[in-house]
């Protein structure tokens, strides 16, 4: 089982608040990612980081930021929520292993924006 | 763009038979390919994977298929299971960059 924390696990909040939802590994990992995911459908890279003091914006934009100050730590932050933000947030990590690229996950934070 | 998709959103198995997921792609630079199981409430959980250079590769009751002239990827799981209930992924990959491409979930519904 992969040593990924995500919390809050559930989020309902209003319009307009601000709000961030927090992401520890504790697996050393340089990479950490941030996608959205609708149930059931696919992943949609939202920001990812190389490591501590880099961040980079994914294909969805999501009017959301990140920082990563610390290597194991990877928030991201919706400074006005709205309701087109509902929806599951997951965090991962990842390292090469093998022949490949791993990324873990964490179990997600699922927000609703009334 | 480049896309990863599979054809079947929903699959019904009966218990003890054998589950096949399917996934296609569109870019044939990737250079590896990956399948996530995602239960219900978690996170994507790695299966297994497959080097662009292979055509089969087999785990613990788990076999990836990989058909690079039609682009095409499948999921084999033999004497599919109860705990094999859950929504999967296909995503590709490339050694020049750490991102993944995802494709939209198959969920697998076992019949007792």
């Amino acid at each position: 089982e992969a040593d990924i924390y995500q919390t809050p696990r559930y989020l309902v909040i209003g319009t307009g608040k601000k709000i961030t939802l927090e992401c520890s590994q504790t697996m050393g990992h340089d990479k950490m990612y941030w996608y959205q995911q609708d149930p059931g459908m696919e992943l949609h890279l939202i920001h990812y980081s190389y490591g501590v003091n880099s961040t980079e914006k994914g294909d969805l934009s999501s009017e959301s930021t990140v920082s990563r100050i610390r290597t194991e730590h990877f928030p991201l932050t919706l400074e006005s929520a709205r309701p087109s933000h509902t929806s599951q947030y997951l965090c991962a990590s990842s390292d090469f292993m093998g022949s490949r690229e791993t990324q873990y996950f964490g179990p997600g934070t699922r927000l609703l924006v009334l | 763009g480049e896309s990863v998709g599979l054809h079947l959103p929903t699959l019904s198995v009966q218990e003890g038979d054998n589950s096949i997921i399917n996934c296609a792609y569109s870019n044939s630079a990737s250079d590896y390919f990956i399948w996530y199981k995602q239960e219900s409430g978690k996170g994507p959980q790695f299966i297994i994977d497959i080097r662009s250079n292979m055509d089969k590769r087999q785990g613990q009751r788990v076999t990836v298929l990989l058909n690079k002239t039609v682009k095409h990827l499948s999921l084999q799981i033999a004497a599919t299971q109860p705990g094999d209930s859950a929504v999967y992924f296909c995503a590709e990959g490339r050694d020049s960059n750490y991102q993944l491409i995802w494709g939209a979930g198959t969920k697998l519904i076992i019949k007792p």
